[in-house]
């Protein structure tokens, strides 16, 4: 069974960079597992990110990018903002299925 | 304006089998490269991926899940429909439905889930 692992916690102080990764039991992340970010604050529907590892939706903020680091996926967020204070996921494509990584509790300190 | 809203029981009891329905509007599942999946996530969980149905009725499935589900869609009403077999109360959980369209791009759209209970 193929398992998607991301840091359980990290903290960050306001304004601060900090970035979370994705690794996958098969091996190095490479664009073709199309790696997805979502976010999801408590008692809300998950919203994306960023898709194909680095692209934005209109509604991502510019703070937010996405890259391939140490043959993981990762998510880097730049000036944080206390609403960044959230619960973050990754997506990968495994040729038809996907799987969600267990998630990132980020606390904004 | 792209919408989804799911539907169904609330609650079931173990081993029955649960139907829910993904209503949305703002895009056609008859239009090329446009999927509609299934995402669960237990309270305080993480999300678990369950299905996906594409707009050529290719539909994509759990592995570890794949026995008890089924994804099926009716593009003139816009609605998707997943049931999964012999529920347990492990199975309990939100479930969400989400869009799916572009390369690379999975789930920019959610519905705001609903909670389902799996108990007797």
């Amino acid at each position: 069974q193929t398992v998607v692992t991301q840091e359980p916690s990290l903290t960050v102080s306001p304004g601060g960079t900090v970035t979370l990764t994705c690794a996958s039991s098969t091996g190095a992340v490479t664009s073709g597992y199309y790696p997805n970010w979502f976010q999801q604050k408590p008692g809300q529907a998950p919203r994306a990110l960023i898709y194909s590892t680095s692209n934005k939706h209109s509604w991502t903020p510019a703070r937010f990018s996405g890259s391939l680091l140490g043959g993981k996926a990762a998510l880097t967020l730049s000036g944080v903002q206390p609403e960044d204070e959230a619960e973050y996921y990754c997506l990968l494509y495994y040729g038809g299925a996907v799987v969600f990584g267990g998630g990132t509790k980020l606390t904004v300190l | 304006q792209i919408t989804l809203k799911e539907s169904g029981p609330t609650l079931v009891k173990p081993t029955q089998t649960l139907t829910l329905t993904c209503t949305f509007s703002g895009f056609s599942l008859s239009t090329s490269g446009v999927g509609v999946g299934w995402i669960r996530q237990p309270p305080g969980k993480a999300l678990e991926w369950l299905a996906l149905i594409y707009w050529d009725d290719d539909k994509r499935y759990s592995p570890s899940l794949k026995s008890r589900l089924t994804i099926t869609k009716d593009t003139s009403k816009n609605q998707v429909v997943l049931t999964m077999t012999n529920m347990d109360p492990v199975d309990t959980a939100t479930y969400y439905c989400a869009h799916r369209y572009g390369s690379g791009s999975f789930f920019g759209y959610w519905g705001q889930g609903t909670l389902v209970t799996v108990s007797s």
